[in-house]
């Protein structure tokens, strides 16, 4: 059964820092992994879908890389914002099933 | 959003009473799911669709059953609600491998 560990649970960073969320997952037979923002109270947002095959994935801002040997995953963000203030999900597929293991996720705080 | 609403968006109801929720979907998706999220369980899969009367049970389907007789509808029944269910349920579809989710259904159950 897959199990996801995001660290840290939360974090409190002044605007412009350059932050790395960090994931690890227990099943590293993945094809993919996909990386969500939730705002309070609203709906996962899909940030980006990094493939097996690739080892980084950019949108923006945002950078996520895949080590699927290590079974781990960050996502990069640079020169924050108090915008990106927000909880992000880390998602690798279910074992056995095409649906999503969802991590606790990281809740970012970004102070203006 | 992936054309995806959700209803109700809010419900209180009594235990014992049977509950259907709905996710609907505009866009032909072929794999339809449902998740419950819960403070320190994060979301986690009740059932999932892959088509038509084609569904399959996730980590936590007990005392939820679904039924998918058009592509676009893919409901969720609690047969008789438990305060255990008090949660917030998120429908997603799934296009290209790509999970998109809908702005999920509070519901409380008292």
């Amino acid at each position: 059964k897959q199990e996801v560990t995001q660290i840290p649970a939360a974090l409190s960073v002044p605007e412009g820092e350059n932050l790395v969320l960090n994931c690890s997952f227990t099943d590293s037979a993945i094809y993919n992994l996909q990386w969500f923002r939730q705002d309070p109270g609203k709906g996962l947002t899909s940030l980006l879908l990094i493939q097996s095959s690739q080892r980084e994935q950019t949108s923006g801002r945002l950078n996520a890389s895949l080590d699927k040997s290590s079974g781990r995953s960050t996502l990069y963000i640079a020169a924050s914002q108090p915008g990106d203030s927000a909880t992000y999900l880390c998602a690798p597929p279910y074992t056995g099933r095409r649906a999503l293991t969802f991590g606790s996720g990281t809740r970012l705080q970004v102070q203006p | 959003d992936a054309g995806i609403t959700q209803s109700p968006r809010h419900k209180v109801t009594e235990t014992g009473t049977p509950v259907t929720l709905r996710c609907h979907q505009t866009e032909n998706h072929r794999y339809m799911y449902w998740y419950r999220q819960d403070p320190g369980h994060g979301l986690r899969l009740i059932h999932y669709s892959y088509g038509v009367k084609d569904t399959d049970k996730g980590e936590v389907s007990d005392g939820y059953s679904v039924s998918r007789s058009k592509t676009e509808d893919f409901l969720l029944t609690l047969e008789s609600a438990t305060s255990s269910q008090t949660s917030v349920y998120f429908c997603a579809i799934s296009e290209s491998r790509i999970q998109y989710f809908g702005p999920g259904t509070r519901l409380t159950v008292t």
